[in-house]
């Protein structure tokens, strides 16, 4: 069990940029979740995966944001044109019926957007 | 949206006392995490209890659905213990999306 990996740790990035971040599950995982923080507060849902299907999207999550997840196993995080308040840390969490769907997170990505 | 409270938000502790976290929802729930934010980040899951009672070594979480809240124990404390301790719940109904409360800072010192 490798647990979830997210990749890059930080990013920092000019306004209007683009910027992709990418997480492995844990590879048995059916379910993989996307949410943010920001500093003080808890994640706050953003997105979930069964399998390759997007099945949830939050209301937060702009045109600008999109997230694929093509074979059902790694995913991806877009975000297009960035603006100084996308900068938080991007969470990506994974779950299985197995395990009652408690979610195991990853380390995150740190995104800074100047 | 379903409202999560916890607390206290902020709780110093010595090493080696008990200590009683608080999670207040407001709406039935089909799923309660408890989650433990280290100091360098990373979200550790605690507990998944929807409802009744569990222990994990010092730590023990008990959620009494019908009166929509839960109880995060930790005992015997260790500084290692220290970081923000979460509350997420799953509005019955809602596919998949924790609602996670603001967190309890919780600081042990040596």
């Amino acid at each position: 069990d490798t647990g979830v990996s997210q990749d890059p740790r930080h990013k920092i990035t000019k306004r209007g940029q683009n910027v992709t971040f990418r997480c492995d599950p844990i590879s048995e995982h059916n379910r993989l979740y996307w949410y943010r923080q920001t500093l003080g507060q808890g994640p706050e849902f953003l997105t979930y995966f069964q399998n390759e299907a997007q099945l949830e999207k939050s209301r937060l999550l702009s045109d600008r944001f999109s997230a694929e997840r093509p074979k059902g196993s790694f995913s991806t995080l877009e975000i297009q044109r960035t603006e100084q308040g996308d900068s938080a840390m991007y969470l990506c969490a994974s779950s299985t019926y197995a395990t009652n769907e408690k979610l195991f997170f990853g380390s995150g990505t740190q995104l800074s957007v100047l | 949206g379903i409202q999560v409270e916890q607390s206290p938000p902020d709780l110093i502790l010595q090493e080696g006392a008990n200590s009683t976290l608080r999670c207040n929802f407001s709406d039935s729930v089909n799923n309660l995490q408890w989650f433990h934010q280290n100091p360098w980040g990373q979200l550790i899951n605690l507990f998944y209890i929807p409802s009744g009672t569990k222990q994990n070594g010092r730590l023990s979480a008990t959620t009494v659905a019908t009166e929509r809240y839960s109880l995060l124990y930790i005992s015997s404390s260790q500084t290692t213990d220290s970081g923000v301790y979460f509350c997420a719940v799953e509005l019955s109904g809602s596919a998949r999306q924790l609602t996670f409360g603001s967190g309890t800072q919780l600081t042990v010192l040596p």
